[in-house]
């Protein structure tokens, strides 16, 4: 069964930093890609990274320069460094594991999410 | 357009038939995929591939996608399906349309 389990998330300042971490089991990790997917309050769901199992990084305008993706095979898990952080960052983070290839990307399974506050 | 247009909310009576849509500009063209989000839960893959369904998802979800619409139908509406529906695609870059509530009455 693929699990994916995030952590990390919580109550940060204007301006601050936070890394989230997901831990991935019950897939092939090294040959996957892995996504992080945000939802504000009430709102929808926005991709905003990825990175493919090349360690190539992908990036949303919203958040380039400001996050970091990095994947460690040892460990199955991947991280994102979120800095710079404001209100409009707020919501969950989930991590997702895509589905597909040459073009055609979803994710079929994803994490619970871990929650971002930015607040002063 | 290249954004993913779908009806904020839509109401279905218990056993009816739902229709869920998301729209753009020849999204016939591209491969949709359909995520279901329950209230307080994380998403769920439904529908992939315009039609194809992952193992545990009941065949009453089905997709279709044509034109310049793709479209998500719940038969035998149940309890269970009242949730926010998101559509989505690949096109260079991920996009997701905004959601779909469904309320079942």
């Amino acid at each position: 069964e693929v699990q994916l389990l995030e952590s990390g998330g919580g109550t940060v300042q204007p301006g601050g930093s936070l890394r989230l971490s997901c831990a991935a089991s019950g897939f092939t990790f090294d040959t996957s890609a892995i996504s992080w997917v945000r939802q504000a309050p009430g709102k929808g769901l926005e991709w905003i990274s990825a990175i493919n199992s090349r360690g190539t990084t992908y990036y949303a305008g919203s958040v380039k320069g400001r996050f970091t993706i990095s994947r460690d095979n040892s460990k199955s898990t991947v991280d994102l460094q979120v800095n710079s952080l404001t209100a409009e960052d707020t919501g969950f983070y989930y991590c997702a594991k895509e589905g597909g290839h040459s073009g055609v990307y979803w994710v079929d399974s994803w994490g619970q999410g871990t929650l971002v506050t930015v607040s002063s | 357009s290249n954004e993913l247009t779908q009806a904020l909310s839509m109401s279905v009576a218990l056993g009816q038939t739902a229709t869920i849509t998301c729209g753009t500009d020849n999204i016939g063209s591209k491969e949709v995929h359909w995520y279901q989000q329950r209230a307080g839960q994380a998403p769920v893959l439904v529908i992939y591939r315009d039609s194809s369904r992952p193992s545990g998802i009941p065949d009453r979800f089905a997709g279709s996608n044509s034109g310049n619409t793709a479209t998500l139908t719940i038969t035998r509406v149940e309890a269970g399906d009242e949730a926010d529906y998101y559509c989505q695609l690949w096109d260079r870059r991920w996009m997701f349309g905004g959601g779909t509530k469904l309320t079942v009455l």
